[in-house]
């Protein structure tokens, strides 16, 4: 089971912002700064789109951008272009051994 | 450019084991920085990290898993390898291999930046 709450889906019209949640607890992202987010395409492996919080890979548009406020991490697309349309996952590291790190996913569609 | 390449068995019956390896290219997989690490996707479902190992031979696991999973490497040939023992029908998933950070303490940081393509694997009689 997933640690990390994420709403199923999310939706906007070209050029609007979007943000998605990512909830989790004092043992994950309350705590530390360890949260990422993935773009997934079907059919296709993950992509890294931030790392530790808000750091953007080389090569990852800026119209990307994450945050986190107490146990709740968000990301936004601003912007919005039919290619954003994924489904994103977010992940944290967490003080449980678990290794349910990843968020239940989201699926972004662009109307 | 980092490269990692799962193959092996895409069918495995039930009871049997399923065995995958990730083939690491462009990069040592020795680089003290890093865990490598095994995550697979169920079809029409989420992300599940299944466990990971470092160079050194050092492993961790989910622990709902720890008793049906092994994970090693071989630094000789930039390869490391999942074998799942017993697999039932709910083992069927895209599994991926992937590169992740650490802490410098050793814990396992869920940074994946680098993934394999993934290779589907059915287990099915």
């Amino acid at each position: 089971q997933s640690a990390l709450t994420q709403p199923a889906s999310v939706s906007g019209s070209p050029g609007q912002s979007i943000t998605i949640s990512c909830t989790g607890t004092n043992n994950d992202i309350g705590t530390y700064r360890y949260v990422s987010w993935y773009q997934q395409y079907p059919g296709k492996a993950p992509k890294l789109m931030i790392y530790d919080v808000s750091i953007r890979p080389s090569g990852v548009s800026n119209r990307f951008s994450g945050s986190k406020s107490g146990n709740t991490a968000s990301l936004t697309i601003s912007g919005l272009q039919a290619e954003d349309e994924a489904d994103y996952y977010c992940s944290s590291y967490t003080s449980t051994t678990s290794l349910d790190v990843f968020g239940t996913g989201t699926k972004v569609t662009v109307l | 450019q980092l490269q990692l390449q799962e193959s092996g068995p895409g069918l495995v019956k039930p009871s049997e084991t399923l065995s995958l390896t990730c083939d690491v290219s462009g990069a040592s997989i020795s680089d003290s920085s890093y865990y490598w690490g095994w995550v697979r996707q169920p079809p029409g479902k989420g992300l599940e990290w299944l466990g990971g190992v470092y160079y050194t031979g050092s492993t961790y696991y989910k622990p709902s898993l720890k008793s049906r999973v092994t994970i090693s490497v071989d630094t000789s040939r930039d390869q490391f390898s999942l074998k799942l023992y017993s697999v039932t029908a709910t083992d069927t998933a895209m599994y991926y291999c992937a590169r992740h950070a650490r802490t410098r303490l050793g814990g396992a940081i869920p940074k994946f930046d680098y993934w394999g393509q993934g290779i589907l694997v059915t287990v099915s009689s």
